[in-house]
């Protein structure tokens, strides 16, 4: 397996709370995303990354930000969490040619 | 993007090899065809890619037909742990893939004991 780890792996917090997920690779790979899964809509793209510093918006990125401060980490952010961001969060790492390796998920649980 | 169809669900024995379809009619000449299967409860995985010509790895074949406006991909000998959700993306590949991937609902194989 892609070394890539996901932290916390579960989280429940309340609505209007701040909450920052961490995805960690020891793989050095240029790219990096950030996607939710809910029932009914698949995976959606939240943020992506193309080096650091450099990141850019997916197709549902309201509500969220990300960093990327070095190779390894990428970090979601939800300023203020609402229920509709109640969803399992996956992080990828990838290569140019569109080998995603995915992290295994946080269980997020807005209350 | 080229858009993808597959059929919604399929069954397979186990010990049988699974041929999942996938139809791409709109492909472009410079778009892969790859191919990620999520099992329960985990993160999707990489399965494989190609652009023309058959590929074989480790975990799977990919037939795509001459005019590649279809694929199959080959589970030889389907076990219980290859039951999951197959997800068939045909994407441009290169420099530009940086702006993720884009899942459809896939296919759901349920291999039979």
């Amino acid at each position: 397996d892609a070394g890539i780890t996901q932290s916390p792996r579960h989280k429940v917090t309340e609505t209007g709370t701040p909450v920052t997920l961490r995805c960690h690779q020891t793989e050095n790979h240029r790219y990096m995303y950030w996607y939710r899964q809910d029932p009914g809509h698949g995976l959606r793209l939240i943020h992506y990354s193309y080096g650091v510093k450099d990141t850019d918006k997916g197709e549902v990125s309201d509500g969220y930000s990300v960093s990327r401060s070095k190779t390894e980490d990428f970090l979601l952010t939800l300023e203020s969490a609402t229920s509709s961001q109640t969803s399992v969060y996956f992080c990828a790492i990838g290569t140019d040619l569109y080998e995603q390796y995915f992290g295994p998920g946080t269980r997020l649980t807005v209350t | 993007d080229a858009k993808t169809t597959q059929p919604p669900s399929m069954d397979c024995a186990e010990g049988r090899a699974a041929n999942l379809p996938c139809n791409h009619s709109t492909i472009s000449g410079n778009e892969y065809v790859y191919w990620y299967r999520q099992i329960h409860s985990q993160g999707p995985q990489y399965i494989i890619h190609g652009l023309k010509n058959n590929e074989t790895n480790e975990m799977a074949s990919l037939i795509i037909t001459e005019d590649r406006k279809s694929s199959t991909l080959i589970l030889p000998h389907a076990t219980l742990r290859d039951t999951a959700v197959y997800y068939c993306i045909v994407r441009v590949a290169g420099g530009g893939g940086a702006d993720g991937l884009t899942f459809g609902k896939g296919t759901h194989l349920i291999i039979q004991p």
